[in-house]
């Protein structure tokens, strides 16, 4: 069963607001990432946990704070952002980051994120 | 420059015909491996094959084949009996196996539609 679900499939926020993107998984895999995908644009890697510890930050700004609180579950927590903010947020698993070639993500059906 | 390059911005296809979507990267890492995502217009990246550097044999999945022609560094998406239900974006993505840092590099995807 390759699930990855994502709550909640569309948030509203305004600028001053703090809300959390919720990831959860249940395939027993030790990696999870955050990727952000602006329409009609391939998606772009935000973050990367490997055994729950951050691998990879891809420079993203401090107002998205990620957070893993066990294996199968990663938060993104969202505060002050802009409206360029606004796009779809995908949470990915796979088996092991470290596997590297033949690892394969499975991603969740995604955030749909406005930011007013 | 560019890692993953997909030609086909747009693509048409009859129902029940077969179609190919092209996909050529770049790499000097001898390990790497190529995936393929179809996203429809819901968000969810929903994965649809894998091939392996090393392996020596095309991947198939179902109506899902991958014409692999390594040294030509192409690894083109083959659809057979198209459907209703394959219109959607496709994502040519990439890991290379060696590199200490690294991550899934995505092409900038073909949006497929399915004529009836």
């Amino acid at each position: 069963d390759t699930e990855v679900t994502q709550t909640p499939k569309h948030l509203v926020m305004g600028m001053t607001n703090k809300k959390s993107l919720k990831c959860e998984q249940h395939m027993g895999h030790r990696a999870m990432y955050w990727y952000k995908q602006k329409a009609k644009k391939p998606p772009e890697l935000m973050f990367v946990y490997s055994y729950e510890k951050l691998s990879i930050n891809e420079s993203v700004p401090s107002r998205f704070s990620p957070e893993c609180p066990n294996s199968s579950l990663l938060n993104l927590h969202l505060h002050a952002l802009q409206p360029e903010d606004s796009a779809l947020y995908l949470c990915a698993s796979s088996q092991d980051w470290a596997a590297l070639g033949t690892d394969t993500q499975y991603f969740g059906p995604g955030t749909r994120l406005t930011v007013l | 420059a560019q890692k993953i390059t997909q030609t086909q911005p747009g693509m048409f296809v009859q129902e029940k015909e077969a179609v190919t979507l092209d996909c050529t990267y770049d790499t000097s890492d001898p390990s790497y491996g190529l995936f393929w995502y179809k996203q429809p217009s819901s968000g969810e990246m929903i994965f649809l094959i894998y091939q392996g550097s090393y392996d020596q044999q095309n991947a198939t999945e179902g109506r899902y084949s991958l014409n692999f022609q390594k040294a030509r560094k192409s690894a083109n998406l083959v659809i057979s009996a198209s459907q209703l239900g394959d219109s959607a974006m496709y994502f040519c993505a990439m890991r290379e196996g060696q590199a200490s840092y690294d991550k899934v590099i995505f092409g900038p995807g073909t949006s497929l539609s399915v004529i009836p």
